[in-house]
Formats: structure tokens, sequence, C-alpha cells
């Protein structure tokens, strides 16, 4: 079944404590995207990869970092977590490089809370 | 600057009753243009996309979506609603950096639909 999974799925943490969510996606996709949506604000994109080891920032992405060793993961990593960080994290895939025009696959989303 | 304004938070509607959500964005040349249905608890699904051609897109679930370039909107429709569409709806533009390769999605900020019995 193509899809996008992220895990954990909920996780709570402290502040400072590193953590890292993982994403894959069995599509062959080249373009992948992580967002976080929080209420009141819609989703807004934190980081993109075009391709293996292409990655740029997108709307915020202050306090994140990603990577992309490998075309089907995206691991989105929090290297010193805050409370304002607190949101629901979605990754999302789609067949272009570019992302623009295709339909982008999201996985179920990854509920954080940093206390 | 890409913006989507979707300019209803909250609509309540009654089961069988005819639906129609907003849309309005601001882009400086063709928009392509999303709807993505969010149930409870779960990700985005996409409804339907508009790229060119035609300015009536049919989607999934029976929705549809009108593009008016006049207007700058790509409203969302659906003739009967059903107890199984309560959810949340986004609108996104695809944006695009001229000269360079990226490309984003800038969603509106949501319409929760619920459905009264």
């Amino acid at each position: 079944e193509a899809q996008v999974t992220q895990n954990p799925r909920y996780l709570i943490t402290v502040t400072g404590k590193k953590l890292t969510v993982t994403c894959s996606q069995n599509m062959n996709h080249e373009y992948m995207s992580w967002y976080r949506q929080d209420p009141g604000l819609g989703l807004r994109q934190i980081y993109y990869s075009m391709n293996v080891e292409v990655t740029d920032k997108g709307d915020v992405p202050e306090g994140y970092k990603v990577s992309r060793k490998e075309k089907r993961n995206f691991p989105l990593i929090l290297e010193s977590p805050s409370p304002n960080q607190t949101s629901l994290y979605f990754c999302a895939s789609s067949l272009s490089r570019t992302g623009t025009k295709e339909t982008q696959y999201f996985g179920p989303g990854t509920r954080l809370l940093v206390l | 600057a890409q913006s989507v304004t979707q300019p209803d938070i909250h609509i309540t509607v009654s089961e069988g009753a005819s639906l129609e959500l907003r849309c309005n964005y601001s882009y400086g040349a063709t928009p392509y243009l999303f709807w993505y249905v969010q149930s409870p608890g779960q990700g985005l699904q996409l409804l339907l996309k508009y790229f060119s051609g035609d300015t009536l897109v049919q989607g999934i679930k029976g929705f549809e979506a009108e593009f008016k370039r006049s207007q700058s909107s790509f409203n969302l429709r659906k003739p009967s609603v059903h107890w199984s569409d309560a959810a949340e709806y986004f609108c996104a533009v695809g944006a695009y950096n001229y000269g360079g390769s990226q490309g984003n999605l800038i969603f509106g900020k949501g319409t929760k639909l619920s459905v009264k019995p």
C-alpha cells in the first residue's frame, strides 16, 4: 500500500531533550516536506527536500533540522525542543522534485508536547 | 507574496443541505490550487486540484470547485452534505519561486465543517 508513515504518532518530552521524528514513504517520491499545524494558523512548511542531499528551509525552520540521506526517509530533528514547538507535525511527499503541481500525500501526523 | 484566505473558520450545515466553502488567493501568476480535507485525528487527503483548462473541477466524495480568476477565488461546493463530511477543509495554492526550483504549498487556515442531523 502506497503510504507515508511517521513515528512516533504521539510524543511527550521535556525542554532541551533532543528528539527525532521519522518519516518514510514507499512511493519513490522525490519531494518530501515537513509541516506543522497549529490552531488558527493552518499548516506551515518547516523544511522541504527535492531529492537526496537537497534540502531547504520553508516558512518556519527555526529550531528544526532535517536530513535526506535516502530517498525514502526524511527525519525531522529537534536538537533542543522548546514549548513553542508543541504542535501537530505532518510529513508529506510528492512525485516531482518541485512539489508545486503534484498531489502531496500526507502522513498521519505526530502530536508533540514539549513540557 | 502568495497567500490563501478562508474567511469562514467554522460552518454548520444540515445533512442534505448544499455546501459552499470559500477560498481566496493572492498570487502573481496562474495558480495551482488544491482542496484538502482532514478528518478528526487523520492526515490530509486531497479532494481536488486545478492547474489549467476547465474552471470547474470535480473531485472525490462528490465535491467540486470552481476557479474564478476575476475574483481570485476557488470555492468548494457539494450539492448535498452527508454526516461523514464533517471535517476540516484546507484550501492551498502551489507556490513557485521564479528562477528557482523550489515548491511549496501555501495553506489557508482551514474551515471546520459541522453537520447537523
